[in-house]
């Protein structure tokens, strides 16, 4: 059973590209969720999703990033016109249970995005 | 608003015991997790407490307090591949995880 499969690992982007992160759950996991650990910070929470519905966005900057979720294929977190503050490692969460009955949450390696 | 407490960094030997501390204050209580994340890698998976007292499993437990708002993870038997660093998380409600800054320990020879 593999298990949270995110990619790329490492991903260069020029400022104003635009960035697209992967994330592919563990076998029955319904329950993604996107964190962002900048250096010398502790994890961030970003936006949870669950397949095709975003339920939690609250720390998702409101502007230029967008998570989506679909009914087939991974989970994406998508960066636009990126800038230098978006360095940072994002990792991918997945749980097979949601909301009060989760009680565990397997993470992905993480994608190391770097904005030059 | 949401704040997890963790000292920053912890020394210890080779076959020692060492415990982290962490602290909350949260709107919300749903469980507290602990991970271990090794430089460059994934957060991995140690323990979770919902109720108050002790979870032991292998060389390591973690204690509860929820009327302190207070957990420790307790590392026995101290090994070099122990060197890493150790985040406390709580879900506050609705599965989303807050996260302290992290411990990093290092084990020394």
């Amino acid at each position: 059973n593999a298990g949270v499969m995110q990619n790329p690992r490492h991903l260069v982007r020029r400022r104003g590209q635009e960035a697209r992160l992967r994330c592919s759950p563990m076998k029955g996991h319904s329950h993604v969720y996107w964190y962002r650990q900048l250096p010398e910070e502790g994890l961030k929470f970003m936006v949870y999703l669950q397949k095709e519905n975003i339920i939690d966005e609250s720390g998702m900057p409101k502007e230029r990033f967008s998570a989506e979720f679909p009914k087939e294929g991974p989970s994406i977190l998508r960066i636009q016109q990126v800038v230098r503050g978006d360095s940072a490692a994002y990792f991918c969460a997945s749980s097979i249970h949601g909301g009060q009955e989760n009680t565990e949450a397997f993470f992905g390696q993480g994608t190391r995005l770097t904005v030059v | 608003g949401q704040n997890i407490d963790q000292p920053t960094e912890m020394t210890a030997t080779e076959g020692a015991i060492v415990q982290i501390n962490c602290t909350y204050q949260t709107s919300g209580f749903n469980g507290l997790f602990w991970y271990q994340q090794h430089a460059g890698e994934a957060p991995t998976f140690l323990s979770y407490n919902v109720l108050d007292g002790l979870e032991e499993k292998g060389r390591f437990s973690s204690f509860l307090s929820r009327s302190k708002g207070y957990s420790y993870l307790l590392l026995k038997e101290l090994q070099m591949k122990d060197s890493a660093s150790y985040l406390c998380a709580v879900n506050s409600g609705y599965s989303t995880l807050t996260f302290g800054k992290g411990t990093m320990l290092l084990v020394s020879p």
